[in-house]
């Protein structure tokens, strides 16, 4: 159950794109479409963004999208705002449990 | 509202034990699965556990294999976790969270914090 390869930072302006890419294998992200994002603010708990790769729950703002191909995942914030600031994680069903991602820290310049 | 209120973490030495609990509400909790994932300071997410919603399908990370053991009371719309023989490396922030058929986990207790130290 090793960790789902993430990039440690990313960043852009306001008004900007950020994509994050989530690596895992083809006993994980590549079998699965069991994908979920999270984000989470410092000292906070974290908060569902993505599920089953692309789908939102309500209340998350459609400037988040997720996509997969192959054994990688990613996640695209469009048009970033100052509260986009945040970590965030991956997340795959892995078979007989569940795997996270190493994180990524999002900056907003 | 659906919400997750975990109790129980505190201070321990290594070798000791402790048990944290989840209490939910807002949601009829005997209808989902449930996850421990803890989080050391600074560092990323981890999944602990999983347990399905009436306590007979249960999973665990393979580093806490044979010394944790999740458990839930339905009646009492509760969550637990048993940690046993606590090592250096299960320092971390504790969170219950409810899970999905798909693999979510949403919402997320505020957690609790576990020291393993003398």
């Amino acid at each position: 159950q090793s960790a789902l390869t993430q990039p440690p930072s990313a960043s852009g302006s306001p008004g900007q794109s950020v994509t994050i890419s989530c690596t895992g294998t083809s006993s994980d992200v590549g079998r699965y479409n069991y994908v979920s994002w999270y984000q989470q603010h410092p000292g906070k708990a974290p908060k569902l963004m993505i599920y089953e790769v692309s789908k939102r729950p309500s209340g998350v703002p459609d400037r988040f999208s997720g996509s997969k191909s192959g054994n990688t995942a990613s996640l695209t914030v469009s048009g970033l705002q100052a509260e986009d600031e945040a970590d965030y994680y991956c997340s795959s069903y892995a078979g007989s449990g569940f795997v996270f991602g190493t994180g990524t820290k999002v900056t907003v310049l | 509202e659906v919400q997750l209120v975990e109790s129980g973490g505190g201070l321990v030495q290594p070798g000791g034990s402790l048990r944290l609990s989840c209490t939910a509400s807002g949601f009829t909790f005997s209808n989902y699965w449930m996850h421990w994932v803890r989080q050391a300071p600074g560092k990323g997410l981890v999944w602990v556990s999983r347990i399905n919603s009436d306590g007979f399908s249960i999973s665990y990370a393979d580093s806490v294999k044979g010394r944790f053991t999740i458990s839930r009371d339905n009646a009492k719309n509760t969550l637990y976790v048993q940690m046993n023989s606590l090592r250096a490396e299960d320092t971390a922030v504790y969170y219950c969270t409810r899970g999905g058929a798909s693999g979510w986990f949403d919402p997320w207790g505020q957690g609790t914090l576990v020291t393993v130290s003398s």
